[in-house]
């Protein structure tokens, strides 16, 4: 099935750090997600975003929906350890019943002291 | 946000068992329910679509007969592997959508599944 690209693929950075990764699609969505999941775990909701150009944050996470409707930016602002794990963006046409998800390829984060 | 479960979080069985896993939405009512795989350092790939109380719509090259999905209540999904080998071995996640709730999925945490 198709999926979302994300960049970067991996990232290593310092603590207090900021971090930026977007995800980038061929096709328009309605609704952006973005999601971390750790190892061995389920994706964790962390920020939805319903409209075109909307900025949403959540803590030290802020998400940004593109104004093309293809795209999506999810920042994270002074980095620390628990940042670790693998963030997916995914996209989402919402058609009812018969919507579903496409993920993006993930972008691991390594977050060094 | 709301909370899923998955039943068992692991599990280990020998090739041409079958093997039945639970998802559960403990707060909320699931109207639509998920069910997908990841391999190791992939992304998640959607196997099936379930609606309450209707047969699962599965996507192509998933088979329904090896996957067999039940959606019998508004908080319980079933995936059954049946006649597992070891190709199946993987990370199965669910997930779960409110009729409400602008259409967010929550996710279960997963179940490894181990086939020797």
């Amino acid at each position: 099935g198709q999926q979302l690209n994300q960049s970067p693929q991996s990232m290593f950075i310092q603590e207090g750090e900021d971090v930026s990764m977007n995800c980038t699609s061929s096709s328009i969505f309605n609704t952006w997600l973005w999601y971390k999941q750790d190892p061995g775990e389920g994706p964790v909701l962390l920020i939805a975003l319903y409209k075109a150009g909307e900025l949403t944050s959540n803590g030290r996470l802020t998400a940004q929906f593109g104004i093309t409707r293809k795209d999506s930016f999810l920042n994270i602002s002074a980095s620390i350890p628990s940042d670790v794990g693998i963030y997916f963006c995914a996209g989402q046409r919402f058609t009812g019943t018969a919507s579903k998800l496409t993920f993006g390829t993930g972008t691991r984060l390594q977050v060094t002291l | 946000g709301a909370v899923v479960s998955q039943h068992p979080s692991w599990v280990i069985c020998k090739s041409g068992t079958s093997v039945k896993i639970e998802c559960r939405s403990l707060d909320f009512q699931a109207t639509t329910m998920f069910w997908y795989r990841q391999f190791p350092k992939q992304s998640l790939m959607l196997m099936a679509t379930s609606n309450e109380g209707s047969k699962a719509t599965y996507e192509q090259g998933v088979e329904k007969d090896k996957f067999l999905i039940n959606h019998a209540s508004l908080t319980l999904s079933t995936l059954t592997v049946t006649s597992a080998h070891p190709e199946d071995s993987s990370f199965y996640i669910c997930s779960a959508r409110g009729a409400s709730g602008r259409g967010v999925q929550f996710f279960g945490p997963g179940t490894r599944l181990t086939v020797l």
